[in-house]
């Protein structure tokens, strides 16, 4: 099994949509939670991190953590074409042992 | 603020040949890491350093790979020699302090070929 799951997509949604995009994960371990956005041929830029479980809200994104089930999400609302990209899902613990998902890609169709 | 540089941003070199790779990172970030992206997958962790000295180095292939932070500003990442599975893009990031969750801040990375 590895450490962290992810469906690699891609996933094709229309303008407007909300998207959900998760991760699953195996080491209890973890505390860390983030979201990344990378665009082609450009570097991951960070877009939401939580500790612990719960839930974090900014403008159209909100992350989820439940970590009794070792899952963790990611909304969109109002999808835009700007919005397609590979979405990374990452987590941490002891501010180390970094360890990143595979990627979901995401079309959003004008 | 300036972003984490990154140099070169293409390199092809042909197996068992040496290449490095050099990162600026943000002014002030205590933090730096390297990273490995295979096509197709996620960013995999070679080695965290904080300030000079290494944090987590439990990833990097120590046979052949080496990296080096001094001062605690810049950073190099050599490959040597190099093997056909080395083909990926490196990843260098920086934070403020690398302690929980405070953000990594990503350079563009270097696209490396093995012919």
């Amino acid at each position: 099994q590895k450490e962290v799951e992810q469906d690699p997509g891609p996933l094709s949604v229309p303008e407007g949509a909300i998207v959900s995009l998760n991760c699953t994960y195996s080491n209890s371990a973890f505390q860390y939670f983030m979201w990344y956005r990378q665009y082609s041929r450009k570097g991951p830029e960070l877009l939401m991190y939580t500790y612990s479980s719960g839930n974090k809200e900014d403008g159209r994104f909100t992350a989820q953590v439940d970590k009794s089930s070792k899952y963790i999400s990611l909304f969109i609302r109002d999808s835009q074409p700007s919005d397609s990209a590979t979405y990374l899902c990452a987590m941490s613990y002891y501010g180390q042992n970094f360890v990143f998902g595979p990627g979901t890609r995401l079309s959003v169709l004008p | 603020e300036a972003g984490v540089a990154q140099s070169p941003r293409y390199k092809i070199i042909e197996k068992r040949q040496s290449v490095a790779f050099w990162c600026n990172p943000i002014s002030g970030h205590a933090t730096l890491y390297w990273y490995q992206q295979i096509l197709g997958q996620g960013p995999k962790l070679l080695i965290q350093f904080q300030n000079n000295g290494v944090v987590d180095d439990s990833q990097l292939p120590k046979d052949r790979f080496s990296a080096e932070r001094l001062k605690g500003v810049d950073s190099t990442l050599k490959i040597q020699p190099a093997k056909l599975e080395d083909s990926a893009v490196y990843l260098c990031a920086s934070s403020s302090s690398g302690r929980g969750a405070e953000p990594q801040h990503f350079g563009d990375g270097t696209r490396l070929s093995i012919l």
